[in-house]
C-alpha cells in the first residue's frame, strides 16, 4: 500500500525558533501533498495543498509567511514553522494524493508530528 | 455551503455491529472516504465510494447514495480495537477532501 512518513514525530522548542518537518511519499510519487493541523479533540484542519514544482495554496486564515511550505520534488514536502509560538503548539499531519489506480484520489496519511513550544 | 455532518459520539457493544452514518452536501462530488482515527494517530484510510451501492471489506463494509447525499460505514463484530474516530470526507469538483468532525466510537466489553 501506499506509506508516507513524517519526520520528526515530536518536537520540543523555546517560542521562537523555526521548525522544519518533512513529509515524504515512499513508494509512490505524490504531485500533491495537503498539510493539515488538528487540535485536541477536533477535526483535521487543512492548511495548505503543496504542489510539486509550484507555489504553495494557502486555506483563508493560515499566514504564509509563517508557515512555509516547499513541495520540491515528486517524494518530499516540507513545512517549516517560523519564529513558533506557544499556540503554535499541535499536531501537524501530512498527506499525499496517490493517482495510481485511474482516478481514484485517495489521500494517505503521515504518521504526523507533535509540537509543543515552550 | 459544504456541510458534512456525523454523529459525535456512538457506543457499542463487543461482538455486536454498528453503522456510523454521513450526511454530505457538496460544492460537486467525486467520491466519499472514510477514515479511522486512534487517539493520538493520523488517520488511516478505510474505503473510498464513488458510485452508489455497497462496498464490503472483510468486517467493515462503506455504502454511498449519491442522490440522498448520503452514506454509512458498518462495522461488524466489533472488537475494542475498533475504539476510535472514524471520519467521513467528500471530495468536491476541484477533488477537495471536506472533512466531517468525526464520529467517536466507544466499544464495551
Amino acid at each position: 500500500g501506499a506509506v508516507v512518513s513524517q519526520h520528526p514525530s515530536w518536537v520540543i522548542c523555546k517560542s521562537g525558533t523555526s521548525v522544519k518537518i518533512e513529509c515524504r511519499s515512499l513508494d509512490f510519487q505524490a504531485t500533491t501533498m495537503f498539510w493539515y493541523r488538528q487540535f485536541p479533540k477536533q477535526s483535521l484542519m487543512l492548511m495548505a495543498t503543496s504542489n510539486e514544482g509550484s507555489k504553495a495554496t494557502y486555506e483563508q486564515g493560515v499566514e504564509k509567511d509563517k508557515f512555509l511550505i516547499n513541495h520540491a520534488s515528486l517524494t518530499l514536502s516540507t513545512l517549516t514553522v517560523t519564529s513558533a509560538h506557544p499556540e503554535d503548539s499541535s499536531f501537524y499531519i501530512c498527506s499525499a494524493r496517490d493517482i495510481r489506480g485511474g482516478g481514484q484520489e485517495t489521500q494517505y496519511f503521515g504518521p504526523g508530528t507533535r509540537l509543543l513550544v515552550l | 455551503g459544504q456541510n458534512i455532518d456525523q454523529p459525535t459520539e456512538m457506543t457499542a457493544t463487543e461482538g455486536a455491529i454498528v453503522q456510523i452514518n454521513c450526511t454530505y452536501q457538496t460544492s460537486g462530488f467525486n467520491g466519499l472516504f472514510w477514515y479511522q482515527q486512534h487517539a493520538g494517530e493520523a488517520p488511516t484510510f478505510l474505503s473510498y465510494n464513488v458510485l452508489d451501492g455497497l462496498e464490503e471489506k472483510g468486517r467493515f463494509s462503506s455504502f454511498l447514495s449519491r442522490s440522498k447525499g448520503y452514506s454509512y460505514l458498518l462495522l461488524k463484530e466489533l472488537q475494542m480495537k475498533d475504539s476510535a474516530s472514524y471520519l467521513c470526507a467528500a471530495t468536491d469538483s476541484n477533488y477537495q477532501l471536506i472533512w466531517g468532525a468525526g464520529t467517536k466510537l466507544i466499544i464495551k466489553p
